[in-house]
């Protein structure tokens, strides 16, 4: 089967400007995630959606970031205006079942200049 | 809230080597528990799960306990090759409202050299 795909790849961009990630999930799954990967730490979930609507966003900054899943299938996630500490890769990923295993997109890697 | 704690890295060893990677979480239910690899360039890839007390997850000569006397899920492997090198994460899954949701411990990064 074909994984999660996320694009673009690399992105940088200066402080103020705004950006946005797109993310396709595998086929039929209903659950999605972005998560926030800053160097040297770990994944830390920003959304949670489950087809169209959100679960989770507790730890999404509102205030800047928004994302959406309007079809329940692709994801885009979006940073206006973006700050130097935004910098850091950002992870999608799928799930079909409560239970089983999240598959993670490749990233895109965000610097902020 | 619940947490996940891992060894800072990074860990070099010699190939061959024997690994063993330590993780205690912090949870108030009782969590599975995952490692996950980050090859270079790629993304997060699941390598080994277990989901309770006293269960053991192996996959690719890597193994790792459920221990919920210690809250710990330390990796180990007995002989590491140069393709080993990656970053290795602890995480747990918790439920909440219904949902559930993993969190990541800070990774720890290994080098393995011939």
């Amino acid at each position: 089967e074909a994984g999660v795909a996320q694009s673009p790849r690399y992105k940088i961009i200066e402080k103020r400007q705004s950006v946005a990630f797109w993310c396709n999930p595998i086929s039929g799954h209903a659950t999605l995630y972005w998560y926030q990967q800053i160097l040297g730490q770990g994944p830390k979930l920003l959304i949670q959606f489950q087809n169209n609507g959100v679960v989770d966003d507790s730890q999404l900054p509102k205030d800047r970031f928004s994302a959406e899943r309007l079809k329940g299938v692709d994801s885009t996630l979006k940073i206006q205006p973006a700050k130097l500490e935004d910098s850091a890769v950002y992870l999608c990923a799928s799930q079909d079942r409560n239970n089983s295993p999240l598959h993670f997109g490749n990233g895109t890697r965000l610097t902020v200049t | 809230g619940d947490s996940v704690t891992q060894m800072e890295g990074p860990v070099t060893l010699s190939e061959e080597a024997f690994l063993t990677i330590n993780c205690t979480y912090t949870a108030t239910g009782y969590p599975s528990l995952f490692w996950y690899v980050q090859y270079p360039g790629e993304g997060l890839q699941l390598l080994l799960k277990a989901t309770k007390a006293d269960d053991k997850g192996s996959n690719k000569g890597f193994e790792a306990t459920y221990r919920k006397e210690t809250t710990s899920f330390h990796l180990e492997k007995g002989s590491v090759q140069v393709s080993d090198s990656a970053v290795y994460f602890c995480a747990l899954r918790e439920f909440s409202g219904g949902y559930n949701k993993l969190i990541f411990g800070a990774g720890t990064r290994l080098a393995v050299h011939p």
